[in-house]
């Protein structure tokens, strides 16, 4: 079945830093890709999708690529703030059924002052 | 639009009581979903439902029921606690028209079993 590796956390980060977040998956046929953010004690919200190879999402500074050679959808700032703190999950949804998602386990960041 | 509401916010029970978690959605979505999130587990896919009257098990089914009468609506029932089914809950839904299948979540049900 599909399957979503993410990289364990947490990410402790000083603010303006460099952020890579590591996400592969397998799946069977040609997903679409999103990655999702959990704030503090509050529920997910979408940061950026890709539906095709080569497709880069990107929102509020963040950006992904989807690879389909290397199965990655790996997730980059340039500069993180103290306001990123959050869980970001990496997930992936089979285009050919119905839309239910297959996610990671999560990478909790944590960025200090 | 209110989006994907979610009740109750908290909610302790003692094991083999029964309870339902009610979610909503006014997006007039075709799809509904539940995930339970546990630490260390991500989120894992209880049962969904692709529209009215029709649902389906998702990964971990076991302990749980659904039904969805309606469009806007989908309760998550548990017949009898139990512990291991602390956890926090979310409700997603998500539309036929959304070319990438999108979902949108609720803020989510933290239930504790004691």
């Amino acid at each position: 079945g599909d399957s979503v590796t993410q990289m364990e956390g947490p990410v402790t980060l000083s603010e303006e830093a460099f952020l890579t977040i590591n996400c592969t998956y397998t799946a069977t046929g040609y997903p679409s890709l999103f990655w999702y953010v959990q704030y503090p004690g509050e529920g997910l919200q979408l940061l950026l999708k890709a539906t095709k190879a080569d497709d880069k999402g990107s929102n509020k500074g963040f950006e992904a690529t989807y690879r389909k050679e290397t199965t990655s959808f790996h997730l980059e700032k340039g500069s993180v703030q103290v306001s990123d703190s959050a869980v970001y999950f990496c997930a992936l949804s089979d285009r050919s059924g119905y839309s239910t998602l297959t996610f990671g386990k999560g990478t909790m960041l944590l960025v200090s002052p | 639009n209110a989006g994907v509401t979610q009740t109750p916010k908290f909610q302790v029970l003692k094991t083999g009581q029964s309870m339902t978690l009610q979610c909503a959605q006014d997006m007039n979505h075709e799809y509904m979903s539940w995930y339970r999130q546990d630490p260390g587990m991500g989120l894992r896919l209880i049962h969904y439902s692709v529209g009215a009257g029709i649902t389906d098990q998702g990964e971990v089914p076991n302990g749980y029921n659904v039904s969805r009468s309606t469009t806007e609506d989908f309760p998550l029932r548990l017949l009898s606690a139990a512990p291991s089914q602390t956890s926090v809950y979310f409700c997603a839904s998500s539309g036929q028209s959304l070319s990438y299948n999108e979902q949108f979540f609720g803020p989510g049900t933290r239930l504790t079993v004691l």
